[in-house]
């Protein structure tokens, strides 16, 4: 069973750019996580998945990030115009929920963004 | 909306001895869970140890336990035999059963050989 992988591991861009995150979760697992990690601090919740459905957003998530999960599988964090604070560690997890019972989030190795 | 707090922003404990991390968290939810994960320098978030909060029993994983005190929402971290492998940040994180999680923003434990 592999674990959660995202792509790619590290981005620098310059500012204004478009950037584009993927995430695959752990096969079968229903839920998934975006968040954001700066340095020395907690991730910050962005959104979440159950299968392709977007339930949540976090009032951090502005208009210039989207977020898709199209199939139920992987998913893709896209922010637009970046600015130089959107640099930071993007963190995806995937949990599954099933009957009720309580989730763990399995956490992918982050991709780090560098905006110049 | 949930708050988690970590008071101590850095820790550090003798090899082979017992440290406690602590939690404080705020929510008007009755059911949830409680997690403490680990992110190694550079590395991966990586789960220590999960508690339900229906549930009375504190939960252990080999060297790791936790002191959950639902009404005075408390959930420490306590590691024995603390070894070298163990120093990280550590994170304690809020999940509810749907919606947003909330982690706090971490304790650095140094382990010293």
């Amino acid at each position: 069973d592999t674990g959660v992988s995202q792509d790619p591991r590290h981005k620098i861009t310059k500012r204004g750019q478009n950037v584009t995150f993927r995430c695959d979760p752990i096969s079968e697992h229903n839920r998934l996580y975006w968040y954001r990690q700066t340095l020395g601090q907690g991730p910050e919740f962005l959104t979440y998945f159950q299968n392709e459905a977007q339930l949540e957003k976090s009032r951090l998530l502005s208009d210039r990030f989207s977020a898709e999960r199209p199939k139920g599988s992987f998913s893709t964090l896209e922010i637009q115009r970046t600015e130089q604070g959107d640099s930071a560690m993007y963190l995806c997890a995937s949990s599954l929920l099933s009957g009720g019972s309580g989730e763990t989030q399995y956490f992918g190795p982050g991709t780090r963004l560098l905006v110049l | 909306a949930q708050t988690v707090t970590q008071s101590q922003p850095e820790m550090s404990v003798q090899e082979a001895e017992t440290v406690t991390l602590s939690c404080t968290y705020d929510t008007s939810e009755s059911n949830y869970y409680l997690f403490w994960y680990k992110q190694p320098p550079s590395r991966q978030m990586i789960l220590v140890i999960r508690q339900e909060a229906y549930k009375q029993q504190n939960a252990t994983e080999n060297r790791f336990s936790v002191n959950f005190q639902k009404a005075a929402k408390s959930f420490s971290l306590k590691i024995s035999d603390s070894q070298l492998g163990d120093t990280a940040m550590y994170f304690c994180a809020f999940i509810p059963n749907a919606g947003k999680s909330t982690f706090g923003d971490g304790t650095t434990l140094t382990v010293k050989p």
